[in-house]
């Protein structure tokens, strides 16, 4: 089992919709977590952290389940531009630990 | 934006040529990593550093070597170019110590082998 696994997608959405994501982890000790967006043939971006007690920024929310493991984003209000490819990450915070990628959550925002 | 640099952005080359690919960031980041990601395809750590004089192995790296001489500087290089190693080449550095440290990454070397 990978350590962070991702619905590769794709999400094919219609503007305007409201499309979430899951993204679930298999390490408990991972403390830290992020959502980034990658365009075609672009590098990573960081999109958000993920707080334990979850985030908001404009149209997107973040969420972490610790109990079973996982990480959400909630995308409102789907633009056009929204369509990328959501990658999650997870973190042991600190010292010699190493973020984990997940490989990855296509999006794709139709007219 | 973030201040990681990579070069060159694009490179073609001839089979068994050994080339190096360079990475720089300016923000004084401790950790510094390689991925090697296919089109549509997840990150696959190749190497990375926790600082000077700093390497350790990823996933992928048997075919490839790295140097941390300086804080911003990690290159790596192939010292025998093979078709299988084409591929978007990403370079990444992120901040040592507690709180959300996320990962900076450079623009990318796309890489072709002929």
């Amino acid at each position: 089992r990978k350590e962070v696994e991702q619905d590769p997608g794709p999400f094919n959405v219609p503007e305007g919709a409201t499309v979430a994501f899951n993204c679930t982890y298999s390490n408990s000790a991972s403390q830290s977590f992020f959502w980034y967006r990658q365009d075609c043939r672009k590098e990573p971006k960081l999109l958000m952290s993920v707080y334990s007690s979850g985030n908001e920024d404009g149209r997107f929310t973040a969420q972490l389940n610790r109990a079973s493991q996982y990480i959400s984003l909630l995308i409102r209000d789907s633009k056009l531009s929204d369509s990328a490819t959501y990658l999650c990450a997870a973190q042991i915070s600190g010292g010699s630990y190493i973020p984990t990628f997940g490989r990855g959550t296509s999006l794709i925002v139709h007219p | 934006e973030a201040d990681i640099y990579q070069t060159p952005r694009y490179l073609v080359i001839g089979t068994g040529k050994k080339i190096t690919l360079e990475c720089s960031q300016t923000m004084g980041h401790d950790k510094m990593y390689w991925y090697q990601q296919d089109p549509g395809m997840e990150l696959h750590l190749i190497h990375y550093s926790y600082g000077v004089n700093s390497t350790e192995k990823g996933d992928l790296s048997s075919e490839s070597t790295v140097s941390r001489i300086r804080t911003e500087h990690f290159p790596l290089t192939l010292e025998s170019a093979r078709p299988s190693h084409t591929s978007q080449y990403l370079c990444a550095s992120n901040p040592e110590g507690q709180g959300y440290n996320e990962q900076f990454f450079g623009p990318g070397t796309r890489l072709t082998v002929l």
